[in-house]
């Protein structure tokens, strides 16, 4: 099994629609969780960190995180096309520092 | 302007021939770390380093080399390059690589080996 599994993609919402991406992860320990942006041939980019349960709003990005679940989800509130990219979720275990895993990506594509 | 820069951007090279990807950080971060992206798949450690002097090996270290002797530069080394090494690769920096660590990567060096 994978350390960090991501929803199989490739996603397409209409303009203006919730995009909800999903992460799970394997390791109990993990105390760091990030979701970045990454255009095509582009480098990723943050787009939201979340380290304690519950939510975690930014404009009109959500990260939502249940330790218990083992899982972290990003919500994309009015969707645009410019939301158009490949979302990766990251996951940093405090105990091994300096290690970080990446999930596969889900591609997002926002229809005009 | 606070960045990670990577050296060269594109390279092509033939299997066997001793090559160096440079990357080079201006925000006096601590953490420095190398990834390689291939289709389909999300990044893959290779190594970081946690300060000068200090690396460790990642999910995928094996036919690499890193150095950390000064804290701005990162080089990742290929002593013998091969055609299952052709990626993209990533330099990325944080403040620190313990607790929250959010990573600024570079633009990324694409490579290919034939």
């Amino acid at each position: 099994q994978k350390e960090v599994e991501q929803n199989s993609g490739p996603l397409s919402v209409p303009e203006g629609a919730i995009a909800s991406l999903n992460c799970t992860y394997s390791d109990r320990v993990s105390q760091s969780f990030f979701w970045y942006r990454q255009y095509s041939g582009k480098s990723p980019e943050l787009i939201m960190s979340i380290y304690s349960n519950g939510d975690k709003e930014d404009g009109r990005f959500t990260a939502q995180l249940n330790k218990a679940s083992q899982y972290v989800s990003l919500l994309i509130r009015d969707s645009q096309p410019s939301d158009s990219a490949t979302y990766l979720c990251a996951v940093n275990d405090n105990t091994n520092a300096g290690k970080s895993t990446f999930g596969d990506g889900t591609t997002l594509t926002v229809k005009p | 302007e606070a960045q990670v820069t990577q050296n060269p951007r594109y390279l092509i090279t033939v299997t066997g021939k001793k090559l160096t990807v440079t990357c080079s950080q201006n925000m006096n971060h601590e953490y420095m770390s190398w990834y390689r992206q291939d289709p389909g798949l999300g990044l893959r450690q290779i190594y970081y380093s946690m300060n000068v002097e200090v690396t460790d090996k990642g999910d995928v270290p094996e036919g690499y080399k890193v150095s950390r002797k000064e804290k701005r530069n990162f080089p990742l080394i290929l002593e013998s390059p091969s055609p299952n090494q052709t990626s993209l690769y990533f330099c990325a920096s944080s403040l620190s690589g313990t607790g929250p660590n959010i990573q600024y990567f570079g633009a990324g060096t694409r490579l290919s080996v034939l």
